[in-house]
């Protein structure tokens, strides 16, 4: 299966300012995923980013807020925008093995805290 | 998308089978059953994934019923590192997660 590599891995982030999470995966893929995870809660969709394509974004979710590149077939990367508090979260990146029948595999995430 | 439906949290003790179900009443006739484990601090990890009846693999067993409404994962003589959350998703190109079970193994 795929090998993903998320960075940064975690950062504290002033309100107001952006960061730009990049996700690096070791084989081409077709499908990218980027997920949300709040402290405490599961994981929620925010966008599919296909390459060559605007990204396809989940209800709650904005392209002005969380701007998505996909500029290749191995590499995506996720802005969160004009940061506030609330956006304090673990940001995941996964990727379709080997197809949608057999599982996704998911980066180590991105824990980002605005203060 | 399938919803799905599973115990907010399991307690067990090192060396015995835990079985998680869940329910998944409105699954499509596309969509397979994947569980997912969790560790604090990491991103999920697949752990089995399957389509009807049953599917065996190194870690786990994931059992499927005829009418496919509901999947019971079994995860054989659980040891102290198998405390984690494990999610059940149902679907074919995208996936939702629930709230997944809280599993915590004690010695």
């Amino acid at each position: 299966s795929a090998v993903i590599s998320q960075k940064p891995s975690r950062d504290i982030c002033q309100r107001g300012t952006s960061l730009t999470i990049q996700c690096q995966v070791d084989s081409q893929v077709t499908m990218m995923f980027w997920y949300r995870q709040q402290p405490g809660q599961s994981l929620t969709l925010i966008a599919t980013a296909n390459q060559g394509s605007e990204a396809t974004y989940e209800s709650g979710f904005v392209i002005d807020k969380f701007p998505i590149s996909r500029p290749n077939l191995t590499f995506s990367t996720l802005t969160v925008s004009n940061m506030s508090p609330e956006d304090s979260s673990i940001y995941l990146c996964s990727v379709d093995r080997e197809g949608a029948n057999y599982g996704y595999t998911f980066g180590s995430g991105t824990r980002l805290t605005v203060v | 998308l399938a919803k799905t439906t599973q115990p907010i949290s399991m307690d067990s003790y090192e060396g015995q089978e835990v079985n998680i179900t869940c329910s998944h009443n409105n699954i499509a006739t596309n969509d397979y059953i994947t569980w997912y484990q969790q560790f604090p601090s990491q991103g999920p990890r697949f752990i089995i994934q399957g389509y009807k009846t049953k599917v065996t693999n190194e870690v786990a067993s994931l059992f499927i019923p005829a009418d496919r409404k509901s999947s019971t994962l079994s995860l054989p003589r659980v040891s102290l590192s198998d405390t984690a959350v494990y999610y059940c998703l149902v679907g074919y190109s995208t996936l939702t997660f629930g709230k997944g079970t809280m599993l915590l193994v004690s010695p």
